[in-house]
């Protein structure tokens, strides 16, 4: 049982917007900023998202994310076939002193 | 370009040890912060340990405290994880990454592609 929950799954056609939802608590999204990571079929992770909103160099801008209490939100417009990936969040906790990730969202492209 | 390349997984009998290390290139290894996140087959990720960049700060999962001792060489650019008592639950591909910054709250901008570490019972 992860400490952010995410959804295990999510869909979407080439060029809709599909959103990415991570709950937690006060002691770790409502007090911290939330990070979005993306993993590619049989690659490592990489960072999407950081400080709730922020992209990497890089990173598309059909890509975005927000914060709002205790929930997270990661958005794709104009998904494409390539963003067939798991996306997972991730916070620092205040309550058990280190970082708790999401169980993870696959994503897939219809 | 960053580049982690992490090592010393294997198969390993429950109850022993392993030592995993990851080299670091890239960036100036001794100003970050780094950490050890595993992922077990067909799993999600799980956050294992963090190091700050003078090494004053250690931080740890419940699930390997008191078994799983990260540390680090700055002069040979290096993150080890050093894993005693080993269970099955530890089986996973584990990954090391480098924080942003120097603390350990710095969110993972950099990671390898990881060492997998089997363990029979």
């Amino acid at each position: 049982q992860s400490v952010l929950t995410q959804p295990p799954s999510a869909s979407g056609t080439p060029g809709q917007r599909v959103t990415i939802s991570c709950s937690g608590s006060s002691s770790n999204i409502g007090s911290n900023s939330v990070d979005w990571y993306q993993q590619l079929p049989r690659t490592a992770p990489k960072v999407l998202i950081y400080v709730n909103s922020q992209r990497p160099s890089g990173v598309p801008d059909r890509f975005s994310g927000s914060k709002s209490g205790t929930s997270a939100s990661l958005v794709i417009s104009g998904l494409q076939s390539e963003d067939e990936a798991d996306y997972y969040c991730a916070a620092w906790d205040d309550n058990v002193n280190h970082w708790v990730f999401g169980g993870g969202t696959k994503l897939t492209v219809l | 370009e960053v580049q982690l390349v992490e090592s010393g997984g294997g198969l390993v009998q429950a109850g022993r040890s392993l030592r995993l290390s990851c080299v670091a290139s890239g960036f100036t290894f001794e100003d970050y912060g780094m950490h050890w996140v595993r992922q077990a087959p067909g799993k999600g990720l799980e956050w294992v340990a963090g190091i700050s960049w003078n090494g004053g700060s250690q931080v740890y999962a419940d699930s390997v405290k008191g078994r799983f001792t990260i540390s680090r060489d700055d002069a040979k650019k290096s993150l080890y994880l050093q894993m005693k008592n080993v269970k099955s639950e530890d089986t996973a591909l584990y990954f090391c990454a480098k924080a942003q910054q120097s603390s350990v709250v710095d969110h993972f901008d950099s990671w390898g592609q990881g060492t997998q570490v089997i363990v029979s019972s």
